[in-house]
């Protein structure tokens, strides 16, 4: 069984903070790792993506991966309250074009 | 990026009735994907649907609860069958570009059944 794992949150920052979001994963041939951001009664809309160890940055917003650790995370500088939705990570499985899901953190950030 | 319409965006529906949503994608892509989100819950893989074949359900799912069409390279849809309060969720379509690409969501179908 695939399994990917997220804090359970829920996670509360104040605005201006940084959130940290974290994920491990089960499948050792995953190869794709994704951070979707859903908003109440929204689907899944992606934030960031990283295939290969280390960091990736994209404005606020920076992944980590570290595949030896089979951990991925998602940290957010400078959280604003318009922050605050689900954050989910997605691991391909490997071997196929499915995509397995975490339960996701619910990230509140307060003004 | 894909431009995914899913429709209905919401219904209530009576049990023991079917409900079909459609998904239309703006380019063609080979595999759409399924999945349900019950309230408060991640997401959850019902089934991939591949164009000129029977789609593939994943463990806890099946074709008569839940069957599938996939006519062409840029539609598809999903039934969900005969049911009751528990089939309550969103159901969203997905696809992605190939192996290991990101995947994309339509605006998904809040259906409750009463």
């Amino acid at each position: 069984q695939k399994e990917v794992e997220q804090n359970s949150g829920p996670l509360s920052v104040p605005e201006g903070a940084i959130a940290s979001l974290n994920c491990t994963y089960s499948d050792r041939g995953s190869q794709s790792f994704f951070w979707y951001r859903q908003y109440s009664g929204k689907s899944p809309e992606l934030i960031m993506f990283i295939y290969s160890n280390g960091d990736k940055e994209d404005g606020r917003f920076t992944a980590q991966l570290n595949k030896a650790s089979q951990y991925v995370s998602l940290l957010i500088r400078d959280s604003q309250p318009s922050d605050s939705a689900t954050y989910l990570c997605a691991v391909n499985q490997g071997g196929s074009e499915k995509l397995v899901f975490g339960k996701g953190t619910k990230l509140t950030v307060n003004p | 990026s894909a431009v995914i319409s899913q429709k209905p965006s919401r219904d209530i529906c009576q049990r023991g009735t079917s409900l079909t949503i459609q998904c239309q994608v703006d380019s063609q892509v080979t595999m759409m994907f399924w999945y349900r989100q019950q309230p408060g819950q991640s997401l959850t893989l019902i089934a991939t649907a591949n164009q000129g074949s029977e789609a593939t359900y994943e463990s806890g799912f099946v074709i008569d609860k839940f069957p599938i069409s996939r006519p062409n390279l840029t539609f598809s849809t999903l039934t969900v069958s005969n049911m009751s309060p528990e089939d309550s969720s969103i159901y969203l379509c997905s696809v992605n570009r190939g192996y290991g690409a990101e995947a994309f969501f339509g605006q998904g179908t809040r259906l409750t059944v009463v």
